[in-house]
């Protein structure tokens, strides 16, 4: 119950097009929903976050559509660019206890021009 | 201002080796946890602390030993090293908005 599914596990998406990838939860206590990103040979940073109480919230290029009743949320990536090219995690965290957020097991993404 | 950093950036060692991993963080963060990153096994969590003086197991300490003395300071040892100990190694500091994390250490044991 405390897993945090993600995928797809690879993605590849040529500049300019949309990235989309998906995370399901099982723990209805879980009320927080970051984002990270990892550029190679550095560690993960905070992306972007949701909270169940909106159904998106969109920072620049960057999307997360959350879906309380089927229990996912998904980031989508505008307008993709080689810059892009990293490993995403998903997680999920109660926010009034900020210890021991559970990460999905990560998506490679490569945009190519 | 820093966050969090991460010493050595890479070591190798040879089995039955210890070693110390260490990490500071500047932003007064109460909890600070320890994971390892290995290819297709995503984020795992070893050893966390929720405030000095207090630490705690996460998925996957074997192996491994952690204190917090003061609020700044997370040190990693590893007591004997093993070839399955070769691993990106991250250690993180949290507040209530998300984690902030280190650059990582990379281990080999040889």
């Amino acid at each position: 119950q405390q897993q945090v599914k993600q995928s797809p596990q690879s993605l590849i998406v040529q500049k300019g097009g949309i990235s989309i990838i998906n995370c399901a939860y099982e723990n209805t206590a879980f009320d927080y929903f970051p984002w990270y990103q990892q550029f190679p040979g550095k560690g993960p940073a905070l992306l972007i976050a949701i909270r169940p109480d909106v159904s998106e919230k969109k920072e620049g290029r960057f999307t997360i559509s959350f879906n309380k009743s089927a229990k996912q949320f998904s980031l989508h990536i505008m307008d993709s660019q080689p810059g892009d090219s990293a490993t995403y995690f998903c997680a999920a965290s109660i926010k009034t206890s900020y210890d021991k957020v559970i990460f999905g097991p990560g998506t490679s993404l490569s945009v190519i021009p | 201002n820093a966050g969090v950093t991460q010493t050595p950036k890479f070591q190798v060692l040879k089995t039955g080796q210890s070693m110390t991993l260490q990490c500071a963080q500047d932003m007064n963060h109460e909890y600070m946890s320890w994971y390892r990153q290995d290819p297709g096994m995503g984020l795992r969590l070893i050893h966390y602390s929720v405030g000095a003086g207090i630490t705690d197991q996460g998925e996957v300490p074997n192996g491994y030993n952690v204190s917090r003395s003061t609020t700044e300071d997370f040190p990693l040892r590893l007591l004997s090293a093993a070839p399955s100990q070769t691993s990106v190694y991250f250690c993180a500091s949290s507040d209530l908005r998300g984690y902030t994390f280190g650059s990582g250490t990379r281990l080999t044991v040889v």
